[in-house]
């Protein structure tokens, strides 16, 4: 039982470039959720989902997709990376919903963009 | 606006003293209150959770208090140690919400 993963740990991305944060649970959860951790602030919610083939927007949602097409995977697209993404990223799982069961959170994607 | 502010921003103890950290809050209606420890290139790790109607919750050294009145938290540290040096989120969780409202977190240093 990994709990959730995600990969890779460090990246570093040139203005423009796209690419993918991924992220794996693999306690059977519906709700997946993806952050961005910023200096001085609180995470704040990109995206979000209740379960496969369900996804919506958070508050910051602009410059990233997800999609689910599956329980265990919520992959973080990053359309035309800008230096304001530079943050780092974690994905959290949980059985039911955020309002009342345990969130778990992966190990989080350093991302530096250039 | 953030919904959730902690104080102190940062705090150094020595080994084998006690800190308490604060957190007030504006969510409403409230579902529950979490308090996170996250260390150093890691993800936040779970501590207490506490619905409205609790008012104190412990885990080992780790005592959280909650006033839903006042709408105040507190997380209590008794006899730190140096692994207990971490960020410490306070977590809101809104009633029927689907989103965590996070504060921007207590960072401790614990000298020896």
């Amino acid at each position: 039982n990994a709990g959730v993963t995600q990969t890779p740990k460090f990246q570093v991305l040139k203005t423009g470039q796209s690419m993918t944060l991924q992220c794996a649970q693999d306690m059977n959860h519906e709700y997946m959720s993806w952050y961005r951790q910023d200096p001085g602030m609180g995470l704040r919610l990109i995206h979000y989902s209740v379960g496969a083939g369900i996804t919506d927007q958070g508050e910051v949602p602009n410059g990233y997709n997800v999609s689910r097409s599956t329980t265990e995977d919520f992959p973080l697209r990053l359309l035309s990376a800008a230096p304001s993404q530079t943050s780092v990223y974690f994905c959290a799982s949980s059985y039911e919903g955020a309002w009342d069961t345990e969130a778990f959170f992966g190990q989080g994607t350093r991302l530096t963009v250039v | 606006k953030n919904q959730v502010e902690q104080s102190p921003q940062s705090l150094i103890i020595l080994e084998g003293k006690n800190c308490t950290l604060q957190c007030n809050y504006t969510v409403s209606p409230f579902s529950n209150l979490r308090w996170y420890k996250q260390d150093t290139g890691r993800g936040p790790v779970s501590l207490t959770i506490m619905t409205f109607s609790e008012n104190t919750k412990s885990n080992g050294r780790y005592t959280a208090t909650l006033d839903a009145d006042t709408k105040q938290s507190s997380l209590h540290i008794t006899a730190s140690q140096l692994s207990d040096s971490a960020s410490y989120i306070c977590v809101v969780v809104g009633l029927g919400d689907y989103k965590l409202s996070f504060g921007a977190g207590t960072t401790v240093t614990v000298r020896a």
